[in-house]
């Protein structure tokens, strides 16, 4: 167990619905990275915050946005979803940003968009 | 081109046999960090070693240890004496310090231990 928790761990939907996924890091973590895992496009990054502020983005689709609580969970917030959203969507912590940074990753979301 | 190479789609091991799987990275950024991740089929994400790019020595945890080939910009991860339980895909990642610490991922390496 890493200590990060993700809810719900799955969600089957319609395409155009709307869906929030949650994390909660590791207590003490100031660090919540979001990363989408799909069969073609693999694991990749798409947001990246620390201590209430967005840090980086990658990939992330302008239809999906993110935001990080003051208490430090934070939430991917997936609109008018499209049959290629389907994937393992990963929440992961870490202490801070640089040097060695071992980020703890959640058990994942699996979201099924029908 | 892709920043992080792990060319084995799959791989064969017998138990108590060592195993190498390899990864090779792409990066212009002098500081870096690479990391091995393990993902059995139940989806979670494990932490399994860690090497840094100023490290001097190869980095290893218990039956995990990482030959480290700086000037190949190559990172393979060797499991000793395998076990039933490490049957999972195996990621490497590198995090580059111009990257905000965030993580590229391989595509993986499917690993599976034979009795």
């Amino acid at each position: 167990d890493s200590g990060v928790t993700q809810t719900p761990k799955h969600l089957i939907t319609a395409t155009g619905q709307r869906v929030t996924l949650r994390c909660s890091p590791r207590s003490g973590d100031l660090s919540v990275y979001w990363y989408q895992q799909s069969l073609d496009q693999g694991l990749q990054f798409l947001i990246h915050y620390y201590n209430g502020e967005e840090r980086a983005k990658g990939n992330i689709l302008e239809r999906f946005s993110a935001q990080q609580f003051p208490d430090l969970h934070s939430e991917l917030n997936l609109s008018s979803l499209e049959l290629g959203d389907s994937a393992l969507y990963f929440c992961a912590s870490s202490l801070q940003t640089g040097g060695y940074n071992e980020q703890f990753f959640g058990p994942g979301t699996r979201l099924t968009v029908l | 081109a892709q920043k992080i190479t792990q060319t084995q789609p799959g791989m064969f091991v017998q138990e108590k046999e060592a195993v190498t799987l390899d990864c090779t990275y792409d990066t212009s950024d002098p500081s870096y960090g690479l990391f091995w991740y393990k993902q059995p089929s139940s989806g979670e994400m494990i932490f399994l070693i860690y090497q840094g790019s100023y490290d001097q020595q190869n980095a290893t945890e218990g039956r995990y240890s990482l030959n480290f080939q700086k000037a190949r910009k190559s990172a393979n991860l060797v499991i000793s004496a395998s076990q039933l339980g490490d049957s999972a895909m195996y990621f490497c990642a590198m995090r580059e310090t111009r990257g905000y610490s965030t993580l590229t991922f391989g595509k993986g390496t499917m690993l599976l231990v034979s009795p």
